[in-house]
């Protein structure tokens, strides 16, 4: 079956520093793969998306490349703030299938 | 704006008293689904609908029911809550089923505690 597999959390950055949150999977065919960022007592808000394979998506700063070779989508941004502290997750869709399987999520905390 | 509604934002409530948790979007999608978010599992999909009269379960819909009258609503109904039931729930919609290229559009969520 289709899933996804994140990097447990929760994960503590200074301010500034560069963030890289792995995320890897395993589908049946060529899925479409995003980022879900879930800020505190809010709804999850797409915030990023690649489609095929070496297709950069990007948002806000933050950055993930559609690695077919490696069935990776990690999660980097340059220099984090305060105001990234949410929790992330990965998902993957897959055409004509109904349903977009996600990770279990990765906590970002951000300290000043 | 374009957005999903979903009501209430909280609720408590007793073992066995029926309850319905509404979900509307403006957005015109023909996709509506309901996820449960619980620590450590992530979001696990209840029952969605690929249009109006179209439901069909997800991956943890016993106890839950739903219904697609209209295409901008999709309620979730728990008929006799239990405690297991307690969670944070989410409604999403899409534009298309499959969502393969546009990602879901989430509510603000439900937290539901069942006593």
């Amino acid at each position: 079956g289709n899933s996804v597999t994140q990097m447990e959390g929760p994960v503590t950055l200074s301010e500034e520093a560069f963030l890289t949150i792995n995320c890897t999977y395993t589908a049946t065919g060529y899925p479409s793969l995003f980022w879900y960022v879930q800020y505190p007592g809010e709804g999850l808000q797409l915030l990023l998306k690649a489609t095929k394979a070496d297709d950069k998506g990007s948002n806000k700063g933050f950055e993930a490349t559609y690695r077919k070779e490696t069935t990776s989508f990690h999660l980097e941004k340059g220099s984090v703030q305060v105001s990234d502290s949410a929790v992330y997750f990965c998902a993957l869709s897959l055409e004509g299938y109904q349903k977009v399987t996600f990770g279990t999520g990765t906590k970002l905390q951000v300290i000043p | 704006e374009a957005q999903v509604t979903q009501n209430p934002r909280y609720l408590i409530t007793v073992t066995g008293k029926k309850l319905t948790v509404t979900c509307s979007q403006n957005m015109n999608h023909e996709y509506m689904s309901w996820y449960r978010q619980d620590p450590g599992l992530g979001l696990r999909q209840i029952y969605y609908s690929m249009n109006v009269e179209v439901t069909d379960k997800g991956d943890v819909p016993e106890g839950y029911k739903v219904s697609r009258k209209e295409k901008r609503n999709f309620p979730l109904i728990l008929e006799s809550p239990s405690p297991n039931q307690t969670s944070l729930y989410f409604c999403a919609s899409s534009l298309k089923p499959g969502n393969h290229l546009y990602g879901y559009t989430f509510g603000s969520g439900t937290r539901l505690t069942v006593v």
